[in-house]
């Protein structure tokens, strides 16, 4: 399986500002996923980073609150914009097509 | 539309005792994989394992087994002789290809407890 690392592996951010989570593989991969978790939940998907086009979001995600790059097949940014409390969570990426691997996580309080 | 559920929320056992967490779904398709996680206290998720559709076989690795069963839509698992590195969250989870690629959802979870 693919070796996938995330920064930063956690933060502490003012509400109203904006942080960029950075998702690394170590091989070239078709599809790569970006989860939320929020505290003592399950994973809910963000969205599908898709290689040299927009993103494909799930309902209730957007994307001017939760920008993604792809800009090649072994890396991918999520931007969680104009924080709040409410998106402190864990912030997930993960690589497929068929069985997801996951990142270690970006775990991020929002204040 | 898919649907995977964990009913049970919280189980608790004495170190040793075997244990089955169970996992019901649904779908309409008829080609899809469905998956186990571990998500230790450290918070990364692990790949236990994955079954198509196709594949009723049960499996056993070490002391994990799970069983599939389409005619009840479940997918069990089992720990036997538990230990207390046992003690995670375990998602199951059912992945479906649409004209996006694969979804996956997840179940609610099961936080394991495992005591010595």
């Amino acid at each position: 399986s693919a070796v996938i690392s995330q920064k930063p592996s956690r933060d502490i951010c003012q509400r109203g500002t904006s942080l960029t989570i950075q998702c690394q593989v170590d091989s070239q991969v078709t599809m790569m996923f970006w989860y939320r978790q929020q505290p003592g939940q399950s994973l809910t998907l963000i969205a599908t980073a898709n290689q040299g086009s927009e993103a494909t979001y799930e309902s209730g995600f957007v994307i001017d609150k939760f920008p993604i790059s792809r800009p090649n097949l072994t890396f991918s940014t999520l931007t969680v914009s104009n924080m709040s409390p409410e998106d402190s969570s864990i912030y997930l990426c993960s690589v497929g097509p068929e069985t997801q691997y996951f990142g270690p996580g970006t775990r991020l309080l929002v204040l | 539309a898919q649907k995977v559920t964990q009913a049970q929320t919280e189980i608790s056992v004495v170190e040793k005792e075997d244990v089955t967490l169970d996992c019901v779904y649904e779908t309409r398709d008829t080609t899809y994989y469905l998956f186990w996680y571990k998500q230790p206290p450290s918070g990364e998720l692990v790949f236990l394992i994955r079954r198509n559709s196709f594949d009723e076989q049960n499996e056993i690795s070490g002391r994990y087994s799970w069983n599939f069963q389409k005619s009840t839509s479940s997918f069990n698992f089992t720990i036997t002789a538990s230990q207390v590195v046992d003690s995670a969250v375990y998602f199951c989870a059912l992945s479906e290809f649409n004209t996006g690629g694969f979804k996956t959802i997840f179940g609610a979870g099961t936080r394991l407890f495992v005591k010595a």
